[in-house]
């Protein structure tokens, strides 16, 4: 089983950067993707993207297309994702999960491991 | 964009069968997973590929996928499966999440 552990809540204000780590342990991290997911308070999940630790290849939701850039280190097996440009409505945490080498292969194995969650709060 | 729709809210009692479902156009020809959510953590999976259950999983949660409707059916109801539920699926080059379903057990 692989475990995911998340870096720590972050406090950002508006217009500011923020950058989450996600680092992988229990499985090959080359053989498979982390996506993003977030959770804003009390709502439900929002997919961001996706990244294949195999490949470098990236899906990124069209939302979060000119904000959020997804990267892999496969030397320290970490996965990051990084929002540019914050907002009060970005305030959520911010889940990765393990998914599959290719993006085709996430509908067959879904998200089966996640991270603990890393609260990010916008305010000014 | 892909839509799903599921029914905000089920109560069950102790012991009885739940039901949840997850509406969206031509959903069976897409693979669904399911997700619960327990205050405060992070989402598990509890069926992927329509039918499948992880191991860990216990056999009381099972899935099916037909038409236009995805359902993920409990038996035997317990305290512990009180949470939120979440169906999933791929569009094209987008994953879609369904806006959750909080489970009651009376």
């Amino acid at each position: 089983q692989v475990q995911l552990v998340q870096s720590g809540a972050e406090v950002k204000t508006p217009g500011a950067s923020v950058k989450v780590s996600c680092r992988a342990s229990g499985d090959t991290f080359t053989s498979y993707g982390i996506s993003w997911v977030r959770q804003a308070p009390g709502q439900g999940l929002e997919w961001m993207g996706w990244i294949s630790a195999f490949s470098g290849d990236i899906n990124l939701a069209q939302k979060f297309q000119d904000r959020v850039t997804l990267i892999t280190d496969t030397s320290t097996t970490t996965a990051y994702m990084e929002m540019r440009s914050l907002k009060s409505g970005d305030t959520a945490v911010y889940y990765c999960a393990r998914d599959g080498p290719r993006f085709q292969d996430g509908p067959i194995t879904g998200f089966d491991s996640w991270g603990q969650g890393t609260l990010v709060t916008v305010s000014s | 964009s892909y839509e799903m729709t599921q029914t905000p809210s089920v109560s069950v009692s102790p012991g009885q069968t739940a039901t949840i479902t997850c509406s969206a156009d031509k959903l069976g020809d897409k693979y669904v997973a399911w997700y619960q959510q327990r205050p405060g953590q992070s989402p598990v999976l509890v069926i992927y590929q329509d039918t499948k259950r992880p191991p860990e999983i216990p056999e009381r949660f099972s899935g099916s996928n037909s038409g236009n409707t995805a359902t993920l059916t409990i038996s035997g109801t317990q305290s512990l499966d009180e949470g939120d539920y979440y169906c999933q699926a791929w569009d094209t080059t987008t994953v879609v999440f369904g806006g959750g379903t909080k489970l009651t057990v009376l």
